[in-house]
């Protein structure tokens, strides 16, 4: 299986700071279709994870755009600007270019 | 719009069953998979498997072969995971998820909890 490694395992950010997040996989995450399948998660205290970014780069459905991914291969990063309340949680990367999927084991935002 | 209903939270004693339910809503239900993910309080993600209301199929993650037995009823659009044989290493969250988009849809997950 590919293991996804995610650091830090934990951050504490006043609000109005940026913050990045880091997750390296195992294999390169490119299918044989071209397309990366790497994507964001974020659960907050008591909920489901929610999908945050998808195939790297592409904002989910009513994800504010101070949420960007990048990176390519076995590398990426999940930043967001100016925290808000509101984003505490962890996050997590998984993938699904191979199967099984996998997560990373998470980075929880603490705000201070 | 797309949603995922789980059943309530169950407490169940060692050695027995439960069956967990995910009702799907918002689309064709027999064309995408459903996936099973694990989550024990406070740690991170585990992906169970998958099961394909569209033919029945099904796969399971070598460390839950045995465990857990998904299945399907298309007439209520609704999938299920029978847990068995459990243990106090089985109480966690479990969730469901469409395959698809990025985890893009999720259940809002069913607390199991195993204790005499």
């Amino acid at each position: 299986d590919v293991v996804m490694t995610q650091t830090p395992p934990s951050l504490s950010v006043a609000i109005g700071q940026s913050v990045s997040i880091s997750c390296k996989s195992s294999q390169s995450l490119v299918y044989s279709d071209g397309k990366t399948y790497l994507h964001w998660l974020l659960q907050s205290p008591g909920r489901s994870p929610k999908r945050l970014i998808y195939q790297v780069s592409n904002l989910g459905s009513g994800v504010p755009d101070r949420f960007s991914g990048t990176g390519s291969q076995k590398d990426f990063t999940l930043k967001i600007s100016r925290v808000e309340a509101e984003d505490l949680g962890v996050y997590y990367c998984a993938q699904t270019t191979h199967f099984p999927p996998t997560f990373g084991s998470g980075t929880k935002l603490e705000i201070k | 719009q797309v949603q995922l209903q789980q059943s309530g939270a169950e407490l169940a004693k060692p050695g027995t069953s439960v069956k967990l339910s995910c009702k799907a809503s918002g689309y064709t239900f027999t064309s995408y998979y459903i996936y099973w993910v694990k989550q024990r309080p406070g740690q991170g993600l585990e992906w169970i498997g998958y099961i394909y209301p569209g033919n029945g199929g099904t796969y399971y993650s070598e460390k839950f072969k045995g465990k857990a037995t998904f299945t399907a009823d298309t007439s209520s659009s609704t999938a299920y995971m029978l847990l068995g044989s459990l243990t106090p290493e089985d109480s966690a969250y479990y969730f469901c998820a469409r395959r698809g988009n990025g985890f893009a849809y999720w259940g809002q997950g069913t607390l199991v909890t195993v204790s005499s």
